[in-house]
């Protein structure tokens, strides 16, 4: 079954610094796909990055970039140079092929930029 | 061009009422969900269909109802609501259920409260 752990539920970094943010997931599906999602304290959902399993470079959007380890089973969204509107709720997300296409997220992570 | 449309931004009901959320999206997606949000606990996803006519149940299915007889439209019915299901509920669509890198587009959210 699919499933998403982000175990930070909390994270400060200090502004023009780097931060990452952890992502582990379970599945059991060959063909399956990884997203982010940054909230800011506004609510919508933004998306920032996808990292597709047979994808042999991780991938990179800007100032956001996704660690993918496959063989860890792990995701983790690292921002460069934090901005003070980086300041919101970052989700991890999983979709597979196997479990029709749904998308399952994570308990996401809020990240504090400190000036 | 509106994108994913949810209506009513906030609403109120007393235990044992029921409602409908209104989603509609004008991009032709074929994918559609709906999600509820709650602190600590991420996005659960309740249902979701893959095209006009088809749905299925997510993580969080009890309670709640939908239909999709439309591509544009994908209405969340809460049948005899419960202070348990006060939560912000998304709605969101995506391309197609065919493709793993699309990424979902959400509606700015639902704040739904049962007294």
């Amino acid at each position: 079954a699919q499933k998403i752990t982000q175990t930070q539920p909390g994270m400060f970094v200090q502004e023009k610094e780097a931060v990452t943010l952890d992502c582990t997931y379970d599945t059991s599906d060959p063909s399956y796909g990884l997203f982010w999602y940054k909230q800011p304290s506004s609510g919508e959902m933004i998306f920032l990055i996808y990292q597709g399993s047979y994808d042999q470079q991780n991938a990179t959007e800007g100032r956001y970039s996704l660690n993918f380890q496959k063989a860890r089973k792990s995701a983790n969204l690292v921002i460069s140079a934090s901005q003070l509107g980086d300041s919101a709720m970052y989700f991890c997300a999983m979709r597979e092929v196997g479990g029709g296409f749904k998308t399952i997220f994570g308990a996401g992570t809020r990240l504090f930029v400190k000036a | 061009n509106a994108g994913v449309t949810q209506t009513p931004k906030f609403q109120v009901l007393k235990t044992g009422q029921s409602m409908t959320l209104q989603c509609a999206q004008d991009m032709n997606h074929e994918y559609m969900s709906w999600y509820r949000q709650d602190p600590g606990m991420g996005l659960r996803l309740i249902h979701y269909s893959v095209g006009a006519g088809i749905t299925d149940q997510g993580e969080v299915p009890n309670g709640y109802n939908v239909s999709r007889s439309t591509t544009e439209d994908f209405p969340l019915r809460l049948l005899s609501a419960a202070p348990s299901q006060t939560s912000v509920y998304f709605c969101a669509s995506s391309y197609s259920k065919g493709i793993l890198n699309t990424e979902a587009f959400f509606g700015q959210g639902t704040r739904l409260t049962v007294v």
